[in-house]
C-alpha cells in the first residue's frame, strides 16, 4: 500500500522568502510518480509539479522545485521567493505505477500561510 | 487552454435525495477521476474510467455510481444522500503518457441538510 506523509500542518513564511514543504512517501513499487498540488481557500485544486521515480533530475516549474531524494523516500517542495498569493494549502500525492491502479494518493496537507 | 468543467458547482439536498455531478474532461484525456473531499481532510479516490470503462474502485459506497459517456463526458449519481456525504467533490483528467498528470475540475460543493 502507498502512503504519503506531511508533517507539517501549518507554515508560515516571509514574503519574498523561500520556504520547503516536507513529504515522505512508503511504498514498494519502483515505478511511481509524485505531485504537488495548491489549493487555495476557493478550493480549486492546481497542480505544480511533477517527478517521476525514474527521473534523474529534480523537477522544476518557475518559482516551485522538488527536492527529490529517493534513497530517503522523500520529495519536498521548495517555493522560491514566496508570494502572498502563495498562501494555501499544499498536498503531496503518489500515484503508483504503469498498468494499474493509477489513482492519486494524498498526503494530509501543510497549510502555508505568507506574511507580508 | 480547456480545462475539465464541473457542474454543478453548488448543490443542496436533503437526506435521502438524489444527486448528479457531471464532468466534462479536458478534449482528448482518455482517464477520467472522482475525489471526494470532506472538510479538512485531503482528497479519497472514488472511480476511475479509462476510454470509457470502469479501471479502479476505491472507497465509493454502493450508494454512489458512476459511468463514461461516448463524449467522455462521466456523471457520478449519488442516491439515499446521507449529512456525511456533505464535501467537496473533484473530476480530474488526465492523458495516459509516463507522468499521467491529472488536472482537476474547480469541484461540486454538496450540502446535505
Amino acid at each position: 500500500a502507498q502512503k504519503i506523509t506531511q508533517t507539517q500542518p501549518g507554515m508560515f513564511v516571509q514574503e519574498k522568502e523561500a520556504v520547503t514543504l516536507d513529504c515522505t512517501y512508503d511504498t514498494s513499487d519502483p515505478s511511481y510518480g509524485l505531485f504537488w498540488y495548491k489549493q487555495p481557500s476557493s478550493g480549486e485544486m492546481i497542480f505544480l509539479i511533477y517527478q517521476g521515480s525514474y527521473d534523474q533530475q529534480n523537477a522544476t516549474e518557475g518559482r516551485y522545485s522538488l527536492n527529490f531524494q529517493k534513497a530517503r523516500k522523500s520529495a519536498n517542495l521548495v517555493i522560491s521567493a514566496s508570494q502572498l498569493g502563495d498562501s494555501a494549502m499544499y498536498f503531496c500525492a503518489m500515484r503508483g505505477p504503469s498498468g494499474s491502479a493509477r489513482q492519486l494518493t494524498f498526503g494530509s496537507g501543510t497549510q502555508l500561510t505568507v506574511l507580508p | 487552454a480547456a480545462g475539465v468543467i464541473q457542474s454543478p458547482r453548488h448543490l443542496i439536498k436533503e437526506k435521502r435525495e438524489t444527486a448528479t455531478l457531471k464532468c466534462y474532461p479536458i478534449p482528448r484525456h482518455d482517464t477520467v477521476y472522482w475525489y471526494q473531499q470532506g472538510p479538512g481532510q485531503d482528497p479519497q479516490f472514488l472511480i476511475s474510467f479509462y476510454e470509457k470503462m470502469q479501471s479502479d474502485k476505491g472507497s465509493i459506497p454502493d450508494r454512489f455510481s458512476a459511468q463514461q459517456f461516448s463524449d467522455y463526458h462521466s456523471e457520478l449519481n449519488m442516491s439515499s444522500l446521507e449529512l456525511g456525504d456533505s464535501a467537496l467533490y473533484f473530476c480530474a483528467s488526465s492523458l495516459t503518457s509516463s507522468a499521467d498528470t491529472q488536472y482537476f475540475g474547480p469541484g461540486t460543493r454538496l450540502t446535505v441538510l
